[in-house]
């Protein structure tokens, strides 16, 4: 199966730097997707990375994706207080009765202290 | 801007009692999924839904879990018989037709099965 597995686990920083989680997989993807989560709420998606692509930038996010080493990062540059929250890869494969089926990993959890 | 809707955010119950957790996916889209997150563990896919009927289930949904989608914009994830494992966050999701693999998630709702 598909196992999305970040390390580090715990990340603690000052705000202003910047954070990097990392995110390693098992079998091949259709594509990466990252997805915060801010403790007690739900997942909110921060951006997808297809398989043929290799960087992607979003406001203060980049995300890489190695797809030889099965590998993927996301950083998150000047790091602010409101950033703290656990952040998850999820790989993405389809489902044969249609839709996509994500496979999150265990998550890295981010405090960002002023 | 459109969003997933879950209730109850929070939901006490008896072990062996039954519970219905209810959502309203986002109107254009037509695939609905739920994914739990067991405390401190991480998020895994329940089961799919498209076109009126499970399309993927996993492991976890056994004969005990079941889904429907009664009046065309409710999902409901139906327990039949709650066990103190069942405790944890339920989050609903649904996706466009045509996508990249993007879901959106509700808040969640926090099953706690005593």
């Amino acid at each position: 199966s598909q196992q999305g597995e970040e390390d580090p686990q715990a990340l603690s920083i000052q705000e202003g730097e910047n954070a990097t989680m990392n995110c390693s997989y098992k079998t091949s993807i259709n594509n990466l997707q990252w997805y915060r989560q801010n403790s007690g709420r739900g997942l909110v998606h921060l951006i997808l990375i297809r398989s043929n692509e290799r960087e992607k930038h979003s406001g203060r996010l980049r995300v890489t994706l190695d797809t030889s080493k099965k590998s993927s990062s996301l950083l998150i540059t000047a790091s602010r207080a409101a950033d703290t929250a656990s952040y998850f890869c999820a790989t993405v494969g389809r489902l044969t009765g249609g839709g996509n089926k994500l496979t999150f990993g265990t998550g890295t959890q981010l405090k960002v202290e002023l | 801007e459109p969003e997933v809707t879950q209730t109850p955010s929070h939901q006490v119950t008896q072990m062996g009692q039954e519970v219905i957790l209810r959502c309203v996916p986002i109107s254009n889209h037509l695939y609905f999924y739920w994914y739990r997150q067991i405390l401190g563990q991480k998020v895994e896919f329940l089961v799919s839904f498209y076109n009126n009927e499970i399309s993927e289930k996993s492991e976890i949904f056994d004969d005990q879990f079941s889904v429907e989608r009664p009046d065309g914009s409710n999902f409901t994830l139906k327990i039949r018989s709650t066990k103190l494992e069942d405790s944890a966050m339920y989050f609903c999701a649904s996706s466009e037709l045509e996508n990249t693999g993007e879901l959106f998630f509700g808040e969640g709702s926090r099953l706690t099965v005593l």
